[in-house]
């Protein structure tokens, strides 16, 4: 099994709409998980921090479940400028490391 | 602001030349991260520095590619005899310490020719 699976998408949303995305990862005791956004030919760029079991940013939502191993990050409301791919950073990077591995992402193309 | 700055911003190199990437994380970060992004691929890591721990060498594709990390703060990325197949994007991050929140710096693009 891989450290950390996404699925890539895309998912193509109307504007305004509720949007999940999901993130599974190899087992960790670890509660740290991180979500960033990666805009076209730009750097990744921090979204959301969570050091417990969910965080919630305006119409941002991000939980973790560690009975079933994944993160999910929850987007209400969407925006056109929510179109991005979202990368998954899951508890202690998806495994027994000290390193940060980030999930392949998901691209979310929110459309007028 | 003092972010994760990286050099150069694009790089056009011969096939078979050497070449260094440079990052210089923000101030006080102890953890430091190069990461290699493909078109339209995800990131990939290539090594890892945490203190004056050994760095986690565990993501280098081959043994063409080394970093250094001196005195805990600047980073150089070494590519020796770059392919084709090394054109990327090559990332750099810094965090706090480890498993923090890592911060980008913008990239240096490489296109070897």
């Amino acid at each position: 099994r891989k450290e950390v699976e996404q699925d890539p998408g895309p998912f193509n949303v109307p504007e305004g709409a509720t949007v999940a995305f999901n993130c599974t990862y190899s087992n960790s005791a670890s509660q740290s998980f991180f979500w960033y956004r990666q805009d076209c030919r730009k750097e990744p760029k921090l979204l959301m921090s969570v050091y417990s079991s969910g965080n919630e940013d305006g119409r941002f939502t991000a939980q973790l479940n560690r009975a079933s191993q994944y993160i999910s990050l929850l987007i209400r409301d969407s925006k056109l400028s929510d179109s991005a791919t979202y990368l998954c950073v899951p508890p202690e990077g998806g495994g027994a490391t000290n390193k940060l591995i980030f999930g392949t992402g998901t691209l979310l193309a929110v459309q007028p | 602001g003092a972010g994760v700055s990286q050099s150069p911003s694009n790089k056009v190199t011969e096939k078979g030349k050497d070449v260094e990437l440079r990052c210089d994380p923000i101030s006080g970060h102890t953890a430091l991260y190069w990461y290699r992004q493909s078109l339209g691929q995800g990131l990939e890591f290539l090594i890892y520095f945490q203190g004056n721990s050994a760095p986690d060498k565990s993501g280098l594709p081959s043994d063409r590619f080394s970093a250094e990390r001196t005195g805990g703060s600047v980073s150089t990325l070494t590519i020796q005899r770059t392919q084709q197949e090394d054109s990327a994007v090559y990332l750099c991050a810094s965090s706090l310490v480890r498993n923090t929140e890592a911060f980008f710096g913008q990239g240096t693009r490489l296109t070897v020719v």
